[in-house]
């Protein structure tokens, strides 16, 4: 299993500009979310997926969009890039079993900044 | 809301010093309890859990008790290595939903 992967690594994005930040996972896991690491901060939480076709907001929503039409993959639009959005961006995952903890599993991140 | 609280770092020690990082939590009802590692360069990975009052989580030498008491979740290890360096969060779920709070992170530098 590769678990859970995340394209590209890097990026550099002009103010403005838009892009799809990809994540997908092998294990079959319902739940999926997307986070942001900032200094100090720790993980800040943006959007989540509870399964296929079912998404909400976290608690920075704001300038991000995302849909999930499969299970595997769960992909994060940057609408308009601003300054503010430069970052490290993780994606997991996590099971849903009777009795699960829902520990997650995380991909490597993609590092994000915009001029 | 539900919230954690971890000491603030950097944490600098020798090889084979004794280490514990804070960690308070806020929530209501029975959260359930974890630390998860950042490697530099890599994501998060999970290092131990606890789900239940008393419960303690283990994993390569870490060690850390569920305590409702005092609403603590300390982490500990008896001699660290250079190889822990890393991040260290702490981290709850709540009751009555998958979604995670983490704390800002404990950064440990660790010398030979």
């Amino acid at each position: 299993n590769a678990g859970v992967t995340q394209t590209p690594k890097f990026q550099v994005l002009k103010t403005g500009q838009s892009m799809t930040l990809q994540c997908a996972q092998d294990m079959n896991h319902e739940y999926m979310s997307w986070y942001r690491q900032d200094p100090g901060m720790g993980l800040r939480l943006i959007h989540y997926s509870v399964g296929a076709g079912i998404t909400d907001q976290g608690e920075v929503p704001n300038g991000y969009n995302v849909s999930r039409s499969t299970t595997e993959d769960f992909p994060l639009r940057l609408l308009s890039a601003a300054p503010s959005q430069t970052s490290v961006y993780f994606c997991a995952s996590s099971p849903r079993e009777a009795g699960s903890s829902y520990e997650q599993y995380f991909g490597p991140g993609t590092r994000l900044t915009v001029t | 809301g539900d919230s954690v609280t971890q000491m603030e770092g950097p944490v600098t020690l020798s090889e084979e010093a004794f280490l514990t990082i804070n960690c308070t939590y806020t929530a209501t009802g029975y959260p359930s309890l974890f630390w998860y590692v950042q490697y530099p360069g890599e994501g998060l990975q999970l290092l131990l859990k606890a789900t239940k009052a008393d419960d303690k989580g283990s994993n390569k030498g870490f060690e850390a008790t569920y305590r409702k008491e005092t609403t603590s979740f300390h982490l500990e290890k008896g001699s660290v290595q250079v190889s822990d360096s890393a991040v260290y969060f702490c981290a709850l779920r709540g009751t009555g939903g998958f979604k995670t709070i983490f704390g800002a992170g404990t950064r440990l530098f660790v010398k030979a």
